[in-house]
Order: C-alpha cells, then sequence, then structure tokens
C-alpha cells in the first residue's frame, strides 16, 4: 500500500491543452516534491513545497500544497510535446526518506 | 557533471546467480539510497545509508543487501536471484534538499 495515491495514472492531451495532475495522502507530509522522469533515465526534482497552502510556479507549471500539507497538485498551463514524461510526487517522512506515488504518465501530443 | 553513475546499465541473470549493483556520486552528499521501479508502483525504496557507517531497511529489502563502501559508494548485492527481482534499478543520493537519480540498471532475472 501506498502512502501517496496519484491521479489520473495515465493523461494524453493535445498541444496547448491545460492538465492538472494530483496527489493525495492520509498522512501529513513534511514537505512534498515533484519529479519528472524521462525513459531511460532517472527522475529529477521539478519543485520542493514546505508550507501548507504554498503555491510555486515554474514558468507554465504551478504546484500547490494542501493547507493540511496531505495532498499536492500540480498544473500544467499550455501544454507542449516536451511536457512529455512520467511525473512523480514524493512525501518526506523525515530527513531521508520519501515516499513516492506511482506516477502519472502525461503524453503530450503534438 | 557526472553527478551519480550506476553499473551496469543492463544485465541479465538466471535464477539463482548472484550480482552485485555498483552506485557512486561525486556531489559529496551524506544519504545514498537504492529503489526499485516497477510498472503501475512508482520507486520503492530497498535500503538506505544516512550517512557513511550507516545503512537502514526501506520498504522491501527481503532479497537484497547494501555496502556502503565509503562516502561515495553504495553497492546493492542480490545473493540469490529471483524471477520477482526483475526491475530497473535506481541509486539516489542527497542533500537533504532533493534526491539525485542515476540513470538506472535494467535487470531480468530469467
Amino acid at each position: 500500500t501506498q502512502l501517496l495515491e496519484q491521479s489520473p495514472q495515465f493523461l494524453s492531451i493535445q498541444e496547448g491543452e491545460n492538465l492538472t495532475v494530483y496527489c493525495n495522502s492520509s498522512s501529513v507530509f513534511s514537505s512534498l516534491q515533484w519529479y519528472r522522469q524521462e525513459p531511460g533515465e532517472g527522475p529529477v526534482l521539478l519543485v520542493t513545497v514546505v508550507t501548507g497552502g504554498e503555491v510555486k510556479k515554474l514558468k507554465r507549471l504551478t504546484f500547490q500544497f494542501g493547507d493540511a500539507r496531505k495532498d499536492s497538485s500540480l498544473h500544467i498551463t499550455a501544454a507542449q510535446p516536451g511536457d512529455t514524461g512520467l511525473y512523480l510526487c514524493a512525501g518526506a517522512e523525515n530527513d531521508y526518506k520519501l515516499s513516492f506515488g506511482a506516477g502519472t504518465t502525461v503524453t503530450v501530443r503534438a | 557533471n557526472a553527478g551519480v553513475t550506476q553499473t551496469p546499465k543492463f544485465q541479465v541473470l538466471k535464477t539463482g546467480q548472484s550480482m552485485t549493483l555498483q552506485c557512486a556520486q561525486d556531489m559529496n552528499h551524506n544519504s545514498m539510497y537504492w529503489y526499485r521501479q516497477d510498472p503501475g508502483m512508482g520507486l520503492r525504496l530497498i535500503y538506505y545509508s544516512a550517512s557513511e557507517g550507516t545503512t537502514d531497511k526501506g520498504e522491501v529489502p527481503n532479497g537484497y543487501n547494501v555496502s556502503r563502501l565509503n562516502k561515495r559508494e553504495f553497492s546493492l548485492r542480490l545473493e540469490s536471484a529471483a524471477p520477482s527481482q526483475t526491475s530497473v534499478y535506481f541509486c539516489a543520493s542527497s542533500d537533504r534538499v532533493a534526491q539525485h537519480f542515476g540513470d538506472g540498471t535494467r535487470l531480468s532475472i530469467l
């Protein structure tokens, strides 16, 4: 049983459309991270959110941490084919350990 | 900019064979990790080393052993490989802000 549930599992959209990926848990985390993974490579950190209610923007990507620090969302505006990849959320249990969600596979069609 | 280097990149074993996966990081990080990634299950922690000289079990440690050889190197050993250990294995190191991943070892057990 995974601590973090991601939805949807798969998402396929046309270039220019918007998308949102959700990450939910019944546990409280000290921080939450989002990673993106491309085929044949390891995950790469996109952002870390620490404070409940925090919103961070990274160009066309907007990350939100829930007020109770149990859930998070990733919103991509005007998606591009280069946004294609596996998006993983990870909650920090302590200073050392992360619990990962199963991931959302995003495909942006040109 | 090597970051985290994993060897080998691919390996095929027969059931019962043993193997050691190697990992080295050049970022002077204290913490290192071994994960396995299976379809639909995200990343699951096998073992981690919070600092040189210490190792701890993660979520799925059975069938594996680890050695933190020095601050740079953290190896994962399969003593008697089983088909259920067919997976992609990722090593990571951490500066307590983000985990930095290698590109993985794709391991098939026949």
